[in-house]
């Protein structure tokens, strides 16, 4: 069964780059969409984007300016960066993956889910 | 765009049937489908319903769901004290983002 896993630094300061690293264990990351998602503490759940396996990416708009997504189909994993942060991006962090439809197009970005997720990285941003 | 909106608690007996609402617009619910997720204390969210009201393998068939318009609901029937989550609707905006409702906490009574 597929295993998600977050890891990165704990604390960001304000201004600079958070970089986050989810690992794909006993799965493997090509034809599917892959999510990242936020939770602020106490708080309900924002999607930050999509990168399927061809690196095709589609962030929500809001965060397009600040956010870049990779992924490494050799080591399984998929990176997130979100540049710029403030303590508004304080939130636990979150991988997903989506639907093996095994081709981007935009109907599917639709018809998705999230399932399984990881367990999720708290990243606090604060000097 | 703007969210879903999600009564904030919602609570029962053991036992009892309990439904959650999900009001969205004719951007989102109006015209693609809603899935519904499950997030036990101090864990990750789990999908509970695809597609309106698909369940995936494994999730008890007391969970059900429905769409009508723009309005989407979940139903728990035969409520357990495990079944004590908060409970997230969500939904592809034709704004190109994905939407979620604020979530309803549920308590077994």
């Amino acid at each position: 069964q597929v295993q998600l896993r977050e890891s990165g630094p704990g604390l960001v300061k304000p201004s600079e780059t958070l970089s986050l690293m989810c690992t794909v264990s006993d799965g493997s990351i090509s034809g599917y969409y892959w999510s990242w998602l936020r939770q602020p503490p106490g708080k309900g759940l924002e999607w930050i984007g999509y990168i399927f396996h061809t690196g095709t990416t589609k962030y929500k708009s809001s965060l397009e300016s600040r956010v870049t997504m990779s992924v490494d189909t050799s080591t399984n994993q998929i990176s997130l960066r979100l540049r710029s942060v403030t303590a508004a991006d304080t939130a636990v962090y979150y991988c997903a993956r989506g639907a093996d439809y095994t081709v981007w197009t935009d109907y599917y970005l639709a018809d998705n889910w999230f399932d399984p997720w990881g367990q999720g990285a708290l990243v606090t941003v604060s000097s | 765009q703007s969210g879903l909106t999600q009564p904030p608690s919602a609570s029962g007996t053991p036992g009892q049937r309990v439904i959650i609402s999900c009001s969205g617009s004719t951007s989102n619910v109006g015209i693609n489908y809603v899935f519904w997720y499950q997030q036990l204390p101090g864990t990750a969210p789990k999908l509970l319903i695809y597609r309106n009201d698909q369940r995936p393998s494994g999730v008890p068939d007391r969970f059900s769901a429905s769409k009508s318009g723009t309005s989407a609901s979940l139903a728990i029937s035969g409520l357990r004290s495990e079944d004590e989550a908060h409970y997230y609707c969500a939904v592809w905006d034709d704004s190109l983002t994905w939407v979620f409702g604020g979530g309803t906490k549920v308590t077994v009574l």
